[in-house]
């Protein structure tokens, strides 16, 4: 079955930490995106891909940090720069003309 | 500057009743539109889209309608029941390569049995 695949589904960090959010896809994707869910806010645009080895930042990307080296996957690193990391993070993809595919998500908490 | 906007943050509705939920968007580029379900600690679900060229789409118990002029979208769910009891997300994208979504900040509807 074709999907997206985001890891840990839970994650605990520490003050002054980095973390790396895990974010795999199969269906053969062009564009991957990661967005950040805070409670009673809409879904904001962290980063996103449309091809390997190229990104983009959106708009609340200060403190993240990504890369693309494969296709298949887009990982996030939320750096020790960001000051409000606890949140609900989920990873996406998409290929021209259709909407996205969205991963199950990764619940942040800062400890 | 909020491009989308949903300005009911929640609504409760009786099941088999009609489910009508709002969106705003100020960006005039927006020219596809998308709705998504999501429930708590998941991730959303594509619902059903629109795209500039149409004013209406239809799927099943969904359709959407988009007024270009007044750039509002509404989701019209009949009838409505408990299992539709979710957030709902509205999204537009103007047409990048990659098409980045901007998304509203969601509306929670309550279907009541």
């Amino acid at each position: 079955d074709g999907g997206i695949t985001q890891s840990p589904k839970y994650l605990f960090r520490k003050e002054g930490q980095n973390v790396t959010l895990s974010c795999e896809q199969n269906l053969n994707h062009d564009a991957m995106y990661w967005y950040r869910q805070d409670p009673g806010q809409g879904l904001r645009l962290i980063y996103y891909s449309q091809i390997v080895n190229d990104f983009q930042k959106g708009d609340i990307a200060e403190g993240y940090s990504v890369s693309r080296e494969k296709k298949e996957s887009f990982p996030l690193t939320v750096t020790s720069a960001q000051k409000n990391p606890t949140a609900f993070y989920l990873c996406a993809s998409s290929t021209r003309g259709e909407g996205y595919t969205f991963g199950s998500g990764t619940r942040l908490t800062v400890v | 500057d909020q491009q989308v906007k949903q300005n009911s943050p929640s609504l409760s509705v009786q099941e088999g009743r009609i489910s009508i939920l709002n969106c705003d968007y100020t960006n005039s580029m927006f020219d596809y539109f998308l709705w998504y379900k999501k429930y708590p600690a998941e991730g959303p679900t594509f619902l059903i889209s629109i795209s500039s060229i149409k004013d209406k789409n239809e799927d099943g118990r969904f359709t959407v309608f988009l007024n270009k002029s007044a750039k509002h979208l509404s989701l019209h769910i009949v009838p409505s029941q408990p299992g539709d009891s979710a957030v709902y997300f509205c999204a537009a994208s103007s047409f990048t390569p990659g098409r980045a979504l901007t998304f509203g900040s969601g509306t929670r509807l309550q279907v009541q049995p």
